[in-house]
């Protein structure tokens, strides 16, 4: 069964820095493309970024373009999110997700939460 | 920018009744691009439906996805205690490829 694993939540104040990790296992994850949705508290769902499986290209939402970094380690079978100038508003749940490659996420990890304050 | 508008916000329905969910985009899309998640409390999304009407993998045959153009919908056909969730709709949005999601419906037990 594909498992995701999402890690490097936590608390920061705002203008601060995180970086989240989610780690694949049970599938050829070079082959996919990879996404990063988040929730905030409360809320819906709101896609964040995805990354080709060669990472040769990237996207990112307008809320975050500038900000934040998507990046993956094929050898490592791991996905990254750089997070800059963190505001309040980027709290949340951080998901990664699976890209099935025929128009949707197929899989979603747990989640890690990020906290954005003083 | 294609917006995805989920109807009603809360769906209050007792366990044996059939929830119809509906999902329209500002624009006419291809069903080809069309999902539906379910998220309990607590809980990361999972996927039920795909290119409008596709069951994944496992999901019981409760579960029916349909429409076409701009109007979608979801639809269980006897609520069980389980089914209890906020559902949401994906699309998938060609150029550039990335994703928006509707605001999500909530089912709650009445």
């Amino acid at each position: 069964e594909v498992q995701l694993v999402e890690s490097g939540g936590g608390l920061v104040q705002p203008g601060g820095s995180l970086r989240l990790s989610c780690t694949a296992s049970e599938f050829t994850f070079y082959r996919y493309w990879m996404s990063w949705v988040r929730q905030a508290p409360g809320k819906g769902l709101e896609w964040v970024a995805n990354i080709k499986g060669d990472a040769t290209v990237k996207y990112y939402s307008d809320s975050v373009k500038g900000r934040f970094t998507i990046s993956r380690d094929n050898a490592k079978n791991s996905l990254f999110l750089q997070m800059d100038s963190l505001g309040a508003g980027d709290t949340g749940i951080y998901y990664c997700a699976r890209d099935s490659g025929n128009y949707f996420n197929d899989f979603w990890g747990q989640g890690t939460l990020v906290s954005v304050s003083s | 920018e294609i917006v995805l508008t989920q109807s009603p916000g809360t769906l209050s329905l007792s366990p044996g009744e059939r929830a119809t969910l509906s999902c329209r985009t500002s624009q006419s899309v291809s069903n080809t691009y069309l999902a539906w998640h379910q998220q309990k409390p607590g809980q990361a999304p999972r996927l039920l439906i795909y290119g409008a009407s596709n069951r994944a993998t496992g999901i019981p045959d409760r579960f029916s996805g349909s429409g076409s153009g701009t109007d979608f919908t979801l639809t269980i056909s006897r609520l069980e205690p389980e089914d209890f969730a906020v559902y949401y709709c994906q699309l998938f949005v060609s150029s550039p490829p990335t994703y928006t999601f509707g605001q999500g419906t909530k089912l709650e037990i009445k």
